[in-house]
This record gives structure tokens, C-alpha cells and sequence, in this order.
């Protein structure tokens, strides 16, 4: 059984930061490109970055130069450090699996929350 | 990049259909696949529709996917409304670097 597995949240000031962790279990987790997706409170889904199985990275525009996508394969778990935190950056953090032919997410974990305030 | 627009609500009861709509702003709803997600309360999301049309196993085949090119949006139709299928329900889709959820439909059983 697939599972994700989230970790790392918490209340944190504005201007500091996080690492938010996701471990997997069930599938081959070398050979899956893997995501996080943020949701606000009452509000709609964020895609905000995604590594490859080669360790290529890419960013949503929202959070480039301030959050860093890492996975260690042998650990079988995917990072997310997340700095120069603002208010609107609170909310629940996904994980999510790409599947691995196609360009959907079909496995997502249940999710960490982070708040950012004062 | 592109953003992908749904209605805030759409309600029927049950036993009715209902449609969702999701209009792309720029670049062809054809260009790339694009996929629905259902986040019932206090859940993660789940895949209804991927590929424009396609039900991963277990989802009811009340479930269907279409996109239109004329109009540049694609489209969610739940047949045979279910109290069940109260929810919310995301589109998406992808360019070359990047992955964009639509506005999210909040789907009301009255």
C-alpha cells in the first residue's frame, strides 16, 4: 500500500523558517518524480515545487529563491525547506506522487500544517 | 504561465447532473491533459478524472471528463448526483515547468 507521510509543521515567525519531510512507503521511491502542493485554509490547491528522479528541480514563481526541494532515495523521503516565511505562506503542505507514465498526482499524503505569524 | 478558472458553486439533488466547467487562460486546453481532483472536508484530494477522460479504477462511471477546444475549457460531469459526491473539485494541468490547479468548485447535494 502506497503511503506518504508527512512531518515538520509547526507555528513559525515571519521571516523564519521550516524543513517539512514526507516519507514514503509502498512503491519504488527512486524511480517517482515527487511534489509538494500547499493549501490556505478554506482555499484552493498551490502547486509549489517538484523534483525528478534525477534530482532536477523546479519552482512555483510564489516561492522560488525562498523554499528548496531535496529527496534522499536511500531514505526513501522527500524535504522541503521553506525560508523567508510570510503570512500567506500558511497553510496544510501535501506531498504528492506523480505518476510515474503520466502527468497527474495519485498519491498525496494527509498533509502538515504550517502557520506563519507572530 | 496560464491559470485555469472554475465556478465558485454549482448544487443539484440528488439523482441530477451537474457540470463543472475549467477555462484556460492562455494556450490551448488541448496543448496539455488535463485532470480533476475531489477533496471531500478534512481529506486529501483524490483523482476522479486524468488524461481528460479517463476514471482511475474504483471511480463510479457517474464520472466523466471532456474538454471542449472552441471554448479552451475542459469539463467534469457527475451523472446520478450522490449525497457522496459533495465536495470540492480541482482541475489541472501542466506546461514545461510548472503545475496549475484550477480555482476549485465547491459541488453542493441539495
Amino acid at each position: 500500500e502506497v503511503q506518504l507521510v508527512e512531518s515538520g509543521g509547526g507555528l513559525v515567525q515571519p521571516g523564519g523558517s521550516l524543513r517539512l519531510s514526507c516519507a514514503a512507503s509502498g512503491f519504488t521511491f527512486s524511480i517517482s518524480d515527487m511534489h509538494w502542493v500547499r493549501q490556505p485554509t478554506g482555499k484552493g490547491l498551490e502547486w509549489v515545487s517538484g523534483i525528478g528522479t534525477v534530482g532536477d528541480t523546479h519552482y512555483a514563481d510564489s516561492v522560488r529563491g525562498r523554499f528548496s526541494i531535496s529527496r534522499d532515495d536511500a531514505k526513501k523521503s522527500l524535504y522541503l525547506h521553506i525560508g523567508s516565511l510570510r503570512a500567506e505562506d500558511t497553510g496544510v503542505y501535501y506531498c504528492a506522487r506523480e505518476h510515474n507514465d503520466l502527468s497527474y498526482f495519485d498519491y498525496w499524503g494527509q498533509g502538515t500544517v504550517v502557520t506563519v505569524s507572530s | 504561465n496560464f491559470m485555469l478558472t472554475q465556478p465558485l458553486s454549482v448544487s443539484d439533488s440528488p439523482g441530477k447532473t451537474v457540470t463543472i466547467t475549467c477555462t484556460r487562460s492562455s494556450g490551448s486546453i488541448g496543448s496539455t491533459y488535463v485532470q480533476w481532483y475531489q477533496q471531500r472536508p478534512g481529506s486529501s484530494p483524490t483523482t476522479v478524472i486524468y488524461d481528460n477522460n479517463i476514471r482511475p479504477s474504483g471511480v463510479p462511471d457517474r464520472f466523466s471528463g471532456s474538454i471542449d477546444i472552441s471554448s479552451n475549457s475542459a469539463s467534469l460531469t457527475v451523472s446520478g448526483l450522490k449525497t457522496e459526491d459533495e465536495a470540492d473539485y480541482f482541475c489541472q494541468s501542466y506546461d514545461s515547468t510548472s503545475y496549475v490547479f484550477g480555482t476549485g468548485t465547491r459541488v453542493t447535494v441539495l
